[in-house]
């Protein structure tokens, strides 16, 4: 348990359907993260906030849409996705200036 | 060019032998490196990090870096099955993005 929590574990997903990826850490962390992880590709970073602001946008399409409320939740909001949108979507926190990012346990997302 | 590349792998090597797996990056400025491990299915968890040029060394791991050669590795010794995963590098680089490469797969034999 790394004390970042990701709900749900799965999730299976029209292409017309509304969805949110939902993001908890009990660390005490000020930055989280968005990353997908396609197979045999490397993490892909989508979005970065610090103390609640987004600071990064790695040229995520529109139909992911990152919330953060406060510094210890994170949700990202899904809408009209592709098939190519299918992968392991992960949340991260760390402690800025600290360089270590912890992960939750991803969402597998599969979108038909 | 990729910021961050692996062999792939898999990488097969019998219990007990020592694992070597090699990074390279692109970016010179880089001052921090990580290694991840990941078990199919789960999430990728911090196992070693380094800054200085040299090696260092945590239980059955050791990080090597030598930053004039943009080079980075971890070797594990006595290998053990349950040392069966994909391990991850990642570089910080000198603007605060941290890139991760695609990964070695490391398959421990008994």
């Amino acid at each position: 348990e790394t004390g970042v929590t990701q709900t749900p574990r799965h999730l299976v997903m029209g292409m017309t359907n509304k969805k949110s990826l939902k993001c908890e850490q009990h660390l005490g962390h000020n930055a989280m993260y968005w990353y997908k992880q396609s197979a045999k590709k490397p993490l892909e970073l989508m979005f970065v906030y610090n103390f609640k602001e987004q600071t990064e946008n790695n040229s995520v399409p529109s139909r992911f849409s990152p919330e953060c409320p406060n510094s210890s939740h994170l949700f990202l909001h899904l809408h009209t996705l592709q098939p190519e949108d299918s992968a392991l979507y992960l949340c991260a926190s760390r402690m800025t200036p600290n360089e270590k990012l912890f992960f939750g346990s991803g969402t597998q997302l599969s979108v038909l | 060019q990729k910021e961050v590349e692996q062999n792939s792998g898999p990488l097969s090597v019998p219990e007990g032998a020592i694992a070597s797996l090699n990074c390279t990056y692109s970016d010179r400025g880089s001052q921090s490196f990580f290694w991840y491990r990941q078990y199919s299915g789960k999430s990728p968890e911090l196992i070693m990090f380094i800054y200085s040029n040299g090696d260092k060394e945590d239980g059955r791991f050791t990080a090597q870096l030598n930053k004039a050669s943009q080079y980075v590795s971890l070797l594990i010794r006595d290998s053990q099955p349950s040392d069966s995963a994909t391990y991850l590098c990642a570089v910080w680089s000198n603007d605060y993005k941290l890139s991760f490469g695609a990964g070695t797969t490391v398959t421990v034999r008994a």
